[in-house]
């Protein structure tokens, strides 16, 4: 079945770079996402990548996709303390299909 | 409106009431989805309307869960004789073909 799965927790020095990593097992993905949930807040979607692409970049967000692996990935440049938040990778097959979410990365940030 | 606008924002209900949720979609999204978020975890996709078309209901966890949408406009999500585990943030989306998905801020539900 389609799953998606990425590691809980990332703790980065303010200023540095934080990758977070996700994989997905449903090989005819075509939209993958990054989504960002602040505390008490809804989810804002961050950017997303068609599976025809390898990398996009959008200012300090840089999204890279490896279809072979199913592997995606987002990085964010010069990390501030307002980008602590949760951030959720998510897959689907069209712009209208329903999504498939993972749990979840809690970025921190430490001075 | 200009986003997706969740109603009420919290609710404390008495397990083994039902409860009603509502959605707001932006004006002209055919699709509109719920998914649940409990505590510290991911996103639930719970059920998705498109258009006219039959919804996908696969989500649904137990008969104690429908919704309804009338036409392309708002949606309610009804769980009735709530239980504990019920306990979770409700979150509605809406998209249309072509564009990304919109989230509202969610109703938090907590059953006591």
């Amino acid at each position: 079945g389609e799953d998606v799965e990425q590691s809980l927790f990332l703790s980065v020095r303010e200023g540095d770079s934080s990758v977070i990593n996700c994989t997905y097992t449903d090989s005819s993905s075509t939209y993958l996402y990054w989504y960002k949930q602040e505390p008490g807040a809804g989810l804002q979607l961050l950017t997303y990548i068609f599976s025809n692409m390898d990398m996009k970049q959008d200012q300090r967000l840089t999204v890279l996709l490896n279809k072979k692996d199913k592997h995606l990935s987002l990085r964010i440049a010069d990390t501030q303390t307002g980008d602590s938040a949760i951030y959720f990778c998510a897959e689907t097959h069209s712009s209208a299909s329903k999504i498939i979410f993972g749990s979840g990365t809690r970025l921190s940030i430490r001075p | 409106g200009a986003g997706v606008s969740q109603s009420p924002s919290n609710k404390v209900t008495e397990k083994g009431k039902d409860v009603e949720l509502r959605c707001d979609p932006i004006s002209g999204h055919t699709a509109l989805y719920w998914y649940r978020q409990r505590l510290g975890q991911g996103l639930e996709f719970l059920i998705y309307f498109q258009g006219n078309s039959a919804p996908d209901k696969s989500g649904l966890p137990s008969d104690r869960f429908s919704a309804e949408r009338t036409g392309e406009s708002v949606s309610t999500l009804t769980i009735q004789r709530t239980q504990q585990e019920d306990s979770a943030v409700y979150l509605c989306a809406s998209s249309m073909e072509g564009t990304g998905y919109t989230f509202g801020s969610g109703t938090r539900l907590t059953v006591v």
